[in-house]
Parts: C-alpha cells; structure tokens; sequence
C-alpha cells in the first residue's frame, strides 16, 4: 500500500524551540495531508488539513501562527512547532490521500505516517 | 457530546472469545466508516472500512446502521496478537476529514 514517512520519529527540545516535523508521501502524490494530535490516552485530534500551494486550514482552537504548516510540493508537509512549550508534549501524526496523477481522483483511505513523538522540557 | 463515541474499555478476553465493540456517531453527514487498528506508541492502521450491507474479512465482521448512526465491529477467534486500541473513525462528506473515536482497548489473554 501507500506508504508515509515522518521525520524526525522523536524530538527532545527545550521550552522556547521551534520543531520542524516532515511529512512525505512516497511514490504516490498528495494534494491534501492532514496533521494530527495524540494525548496520551486521548484519541486522535484533527489539527489541519494541509494543502498543497494553499494555505491550510485549520480546526477551531489550533493556533495557526503557533503551528506553521507549509505544503510547498506534491509530496512534502511540514508542521513546524513556533516556541514550543512543555504542553505542547504531544505524538503528532500526518495523513496523506492517495491520489490518481492521470485522473486526479482521490482515494478515501488515508495513510497515516508513523508519527514524531515531542517532548519539550 | 463527542461526535464519535466509544467505550474505552479495557475488554479483557481470553484467547478463542469472541469480543463485540459498538460506536456510535452524532453528525448525520458522515459518509464513510471504518475501523482503525492502533498499537501502542504507533500510528493507527486501517483495519477494515464499515458498510451498510456488513462486511467481513477473515475474522472480522463490521457492520453499519445509518438510521440509529451505530457501527460496531465483532472479533471473532481472538488472538493474542489482536490486543490493541480499535478507533471508530467516520468520513464526513465532501471535507476528507477523519473524526476518531476515542479509542476501544482490547486485551487478549492466554
């Protein structure tokens, strides 16, 4: 199937940092990837949908200045954490759709990266 | 109230048991369904998509009922390999957006 890379798989910062998590759709292209958030014990939060040579948009209560996200290529996200702060602790997973180069059609299943797990201290 | 729900759990069955989880979703514009398989410390996996004529694979059963907005997922022979979180996930129509459920533990023991 499709396959999803995230990088980096962890990141360890200090309070003040700005991360950069990378988001890649492998051998497929993506027009529209999905960031999400994960508490522990909570379930998976829709953060913003990322689209390719637009502005994302953004769910209700997600800072958008905080959260950088720039979708530049079909197959390339990136989320990057502004001044990071020990709540902001969280794994953060994208989401690509599969989608047709020749007919453009868009799959429904969509494929998660395996995540970057964030702590700030 | 969530817009998809589930029981947390834990369920905690023996091996061979037969072990049924519900979900139950509250935006009458969702389109799509499915069930979610996530490990612990791991991304969620598509374990299978929910239609309204039910569907089957190997020894999974999920099924669908748009009129009360209820899925649930039926785990028959469970394996110890079988334990993990199962999300109930729904599309909603015309936004690609995924709403999870929170989440229902499945422990498997020997």
């Amino acid at each position: 199937g499709a396959v999803v890379s995230q990088h980096p798989s962890w990141v360890i910062c200090k309070s003040g940092t700005s991360v950069k998590i990378e988001c890649r759709s492998l051998d497929f292209q993506a027009t529209t990837m999905f960031w999400y958030r994960q508490f522990p014990k909570q379930s998976l939060m829709l953060m913003a949908t990322s689209n390719e040579g637009s502005k994302a948009t953004y769910e209700q209560g997600v800072e958008k200045d905080k959260f950088l996200i720039n979708h530049a290529s079909l197959t390339l996200s990136t989320l990057t954490v502004t001044s990071a702060h020990p709540e902001d602790s969280s794994f953060y997973i994208c989401s690509a759709i599969l989608e047709s180069p020749v007919s453009g059609r868009r799959s429904e299943t969509q494929y998660f990266g395996p995540g970057t797990r964030l702590l700030v201290l | 109230r969530k817009e998809v729900e589930q029981d947390p759990g834990p369920f905690n069955v023996p091996e061979g048991a037969t072990v049924a989880f519900n979900c139950t979703y509250s935006n009458s514009a969702s389109q799509s369904f499915f069930w979610y398989r996530q490990d612990c410390r791991k991304e969620p996996k598509l374990l299978m998509s929910v239609y309204s004529s039910g569907n089957e694979d190997g020894r999974f059963t999920a099924q669908l009922n748009r009129a009360s907005q209820y899925i649930s997922l039926l785990i028959r022979d469970s394996k110890l390999s079988d334990s993990a979180t199962y999300l109930c996930v729904v599309n909603l129509r015309n936004t690609g957006k995924l709403i999870f459920g929170q989440g229902t533990t499945l422990q498997v023991k020997p």
